[in-house]
């Protein structure tokens, strides 16, 4: 079964560098999304992509963040500035279609560690 | 603000038991899923459930969706070890309005003993 990969599976990085996540949705899904999960916390959304465009993003999706699509399969997260409170596990997913509809659900890869020290 | 909460948060049985976790809101949701995540990996979803009141099975495991779809449970029969993991509930903010947004409970963690 066709699934979401993420690279690396686990990233350190120090306080105010810039990280990119990367991810390779399912080839034939439209939508991509960034979640995030802080150790014992909640799933949380972050953003969500189409057609090379940010579609909707969180409140937690500041100007740090930005997403890309820069090629015809990756789709990454750049962290500008990381903080420690960035560290967190973040999970890319994929639908083919709008993701709030039911014959469309979220794919989620198994995410990347981001550790800040 | 919508928010789902899940109890218990963890459940520790053996095998062969049964269980039900819940899944609760104050907000109507315009469906809800339920995933599993195992450690070190993404969520899995389960199954959505959308019209109020339906039920779904997936083998042992039986979905339900509150008549005011503000609620769900989770009924697992006769529990395995390989049931372990965290169970979460999600649903689309916004009644549904918002592409791939979705809300999430904490999670019941399972651990099923042999």
């Amino acid at each position: 079964e066709p699934e979401v990969t993420q690279t690396p599976s686990h990233q350190v990085t120090q306080m105010g560098q810039e990280v990119i996540l990367r991810c390779v949705p399912i080839s034939n899904h439209l939508y991509f999304y960034w979640y995030r999960q802080i150790l014992g916390q909640k799933v949380e959304f972050l953003v969500s992509f189409y057609n090379n465009e940010i579609s909707e993003k969180s409140e937690i999706f500041d100007d740090q963040f930005s997403v890309e699509r820069p090629d015809g399969s990756n789709f990454t997260l750049k962290i500008r500035s990381t903080k420690l409170e960035d560290s967190a596990m973040y999970f890319c997913a994929s639908s083919p279609y709008p993701g709030h509809l039911v014959s469309s659900p979220l794919h989620f890869g198994n995410g990347t560690r981001l550790t800040v020290t | 603000t919508q928010l789902l909460e899940q109890s218990p948060q963890f459940l520790s049985i053996q095998e062969g038991e049964n269980l039900t976790v819940y899944c609760n809101s104050s907000s109507v949701f315009s469906s809800l899923q339920w995933y599993r995540q195992e450690p070190g990996e993404g969520p899995v979803l389960l199954v959505t459930v959308v019209t109020g009141g339906e039920v779904k099975k997936l083998k042992r495991l039986t979905f339900q969706f509150g008549d005011a779809r503000k609620d769900s449970s989770l009924h697992i029969t006769a529990a395995q070890p390989g049931d372990t993991g965290l169970y979460l509930c999600a649903g689309p903010k916004n009644y549904g309005g918002s592409q791939g947004n979705l809300i999430f409970g904490k999670g019941t963690k399972l651990s099923v003993k042999p």
